[in-house]
């Protein structure tokens, strides 16, 4: 079984629609991260938790919210879906320890369309 | 701030050709520098890394090493397999901070034909 696991995998959905995109990992890991990717941008973080009770905004955090339900589960919420928030999302855990080298393990992504 | 820049693609290159994708970052302190590969329709995996200056990082043939006084981490291969197709990601963490953020490239696709 894979240990990142994001439901679900493909969504079409209108603008002005609320959207939650969930991860759930089996890593026990404590920190969390989504990325969306768009064509030649590479992928840039929306949101990250250290823990359930940590929550931080990443560079691109603007019509998105989050909920970090339990160590294992963390949503990305698009309350307001809008067209430009097309794209490739992942989700991504790594260990707890305070280090810059630690390897980040990603989910196999939700491709949203909004129309 | 911190970024990271990636030769533009796709690289289409024959089975057995030498690789490079070149790779160039913008860090404040001492980052800790990786590549990404992402196969067709799956999530990214690490495939190597590297902490500090000089060191190379290496893992299923591909190589690269950390260079300070150029600010890059160029990776190669010296065999491409049609297996390597794949879009490959250079990022970095940068220090001191300890959030384990990191900040991508733009990615650079690989093609390998037989």
């Amino acid at each position: 079984d894979a240990d990142v696991t994001q439901t679900p995998r493909n969504r079409i959905t209108k603008t002005g629609k609320r959207i939650m995109l969930e991860c759930s990992q089996t890593k026990g890991h404590d920190r969390m991260y989504w990325y969306r990717q768009d064509p030649g941008l590479g992928l840039r973080l929306i949101y990250y938790s250290f823990d359930v009770k940590d929550i931080n905004k990443g560079e691109i955090s603007d019509g998105y919210s989050v909920s970090r339900q339990a160590q294992a589960k963390f949503s990305l919420s698009l309350e307001s879906a809008i067209p430009n928030q097309t794209a490739l999302y992942f989700c991504a855990t790594s260990g707890a320890t305070a280090s810059k080298n630690n390897e980040q393990f990603f989910g196999p992504g939700t491709r949203l369309t909004v129309l | 701030g911190d970024s990271v820049t990636q030769m533009e693609g796709p690289v289409t290159l024959s089975e057995e050709a030498f690789l490079t994708i070149n790779c160039t970052y913008t860090a404040t302190g001492y980052p800790s520098l990786f590549w990404y590969v992402q196969y067709p329709g799956e999530g990214l995996q690490l495939l190597l890394k590297a902490t500090k200056a000089d060191d190379k990082g290496s893992n299923k043939g591909f190589e690269a090493t950390y260079r300070k006084e150029t600010t890059s981490f160029h990776l190669e291969k010296g065999s491409v397999q049609v297996s390597d197709s794949a879009v490959y990601f250079c990022a970095l963490t940068s220090a001191p901070s300890n959030t384990g953020k990191l900040i991508f490239g733009q990615g650079t696709t690989l093609q390998v034909k037989p």
